[in-house]
């Protein structure tokens, strides 16, 4: 069975703080796709990234990068120099590939809460 | 803006009574997929349909149902409604049906049951 662990509830920082979102999952399988979603106070889930197992690079998109490690089954989320926008909600997910191919059922870790204060 | 439409935005009802939640997803994505996001259970998935027909289901109870029309929209619908189905849900939607899609959520639909 697979499992996405946040284990940070809530984080506060001050802008301009760097800032980093733990993510640590379980599968069996060997294939396998993990993302992240933003949900800002406003409510709507908002894509930010998907990674497929194969590709252990590290991804930077602006202020934001992701430290995907196979060793330690972390796929870590860092916010550089934070805005209070930053403000929400972070949800990592995990997705298996079935060896029958198709559906799918992702799961969600509960969540980090980040709070970014001005 | 996602391009997944959902309404109502927010829906208040009693216990035992029955609603309907739309979903239209984004033009051209053939899979729809529902969520539930509770205090209690986080964001739980639900059920998905790709072109009309069910693919995977998740923790749906048996008083909830869902399907997908020719036109790809989809509804959820929620019998017997209890205090505890009070939450958000949430459509997606995706193009194909394949594990490493991408998932574009609508804004989602409040329901508090009273």
């Amino acid at each position: 069975a697979q499992k996405v662990t946040q284990a940070q509830t809530e984080i506060s920082v001050v802008e301009k703080e760097d800032v980093t979102l733990d993510c640590v999952y379980e599968t069996r399988d060997t294939t396998y796709y993990l993302f992240w979603y933003k949900q800002p106070p406003s409510g709507e889930l908002v894509f930010l990234i998907r990674r497929n197992s194969f590709d252990e690079q590290n991804e930077i998109s602006g202020r934001y990068s992701w430290n995907f490690q196979k060793s330690t089954s972390s796929f870590n989320f860092t916010i550089t120099a934070s805005q209070v926008v930053d403000s929400a909600v972070y949800f990592c997910a995990l997705s298996e590939a079935r060896s029958s191919g198709g559906s799918y059922i992702p799961t969600f870790g509960r969540g980090t809460s980040l709070i970014v204060h001005p | 803006d996602s391009g997944v439409t959902q309404t109502p935005k927010h829906l208040i009802t009693a216990t035992g009574q029955r609603v309907t939640l739309r979903c239209s997803p984004r033009s051209g994505d053939l899979s729809v997929y529902w969520y539930q996001q509770s205090l209690d259970q986080g964001l739980q998935f639900l059920i998905q349909y790709y072109n009309g027909e069910e693919r995977a289901k998740g923790n749906i109870l048996e008083r909830f149902s869902a399907q997908q029309f020719p036109d790809l929209h989809s509804e959820l619908n929620l019998s017997s409604l209890e205090l505890g189905d009070s939450a958000l849900y949430f459509c997606a939607s995706s193009g194909r049906d394949r594990a490493g899609e991408t998932q574009y959520f609508g804004p989602g639909t409040r329901l508090l049951v009273l």
